[in-house]
């Protein structure tokens, strides 16, 4: 199984206000995944980061907002630019392993706070 | 679009059995997936099914129904510690997760 970490672990951050998550996973994966998961609610797909390219988002997601990055197999970074109170959340870093183990990690999460 | 539909509450008491059912409308399918989510921690693995029939893993076991676009998942013995979410996810063919709004289960004792 994948080891996956992320930082911060959690933050409270100001509106209009801008933070990046990082998420490390310890062994090469094909796919990486940001979800997002509201007060209460399940989780929802924000966008598959591809490496060297742009991410792919889904809908009701937008790359100004959600900017990703993935320079590398193990390595992916996601910013929530301008943020609002509606950001507040828990943002989730998910990895699996395309044609070998068909198991998805999730990482530990990042609680977001916005005031 | 998936549409998953899982029970919002359950309570059993400790020892007991537990069904969790999930249903399903998909236009693609790879498999579906169980998490267990414990309030304030990450998902974490529990079960997958790709193919028609039960899974079985200690206490917890898995059934899927391709045809019926149907699964459910088994707690058996349930212990306190049991008392969590339980997330259904079905994933799509390009490898994404789609998931139910989860199913909070209850032990008492």
């Amino acid at each position: 199984s994948a080891v996956i970490s992320q930082k911060p672990s959690r933050d409270i951050c100001q509106r209009g206000t801008s933070l990046t998550i990082q998420c490390q996973v310890d062994s090469q994966v094909t796919m990486m995944f940001w979800y997002r998961q509201q007060p209460g609610q399940s989780l929802t797909l924000i966008a598959t980061a591809n490496q060297g390219s742009e991410a792919t988002y889904e809908s009701g997601f937008v790359i100004d907002k959600f900017p990703i990055s993935r320079p590398n197999l193990t390595f992916s970074t996601l910013t929530v630019s301008n943020m609002s109170p509606e950001d507040s959340s828990i943002y989730l870093c998910s990895v699996a392993a395309r044609g070998g183990s068909y198991e998805q990690y999730f990482g530990p999460g990042t609680r977001l706070t916005v005031t | 679009g998936q549409n998953i539909d899982q029970p919002t509450e359950m309570t059993a008491t400790e020892g007991a059995i537990v069904q969790i059912n999930c249903t399903y409308q998909t236009s693609g399918f790879n498999g579906l997936f169980w998490y267990q989510q414990h309030a304030g921690e990450a998902p974490t693995f529990l079960s997958y099914n790709v193919l028609d029939g039960l899974e079985e893993k200690g206490r917890f076991s898995s059934f899927l129904s391709r045809s019926k676009g149907y699964s459910y998942l088994l707690l058996k013995e349930l212990q306190m510690k049991d008392s969590a979410s339980y997330l259904c996810a079905v994933r799509e063919n390009d490898y994404k997760l789609s998931f139910g709004a989860g199913t909070t289960v209850t032990v008492r004792a």
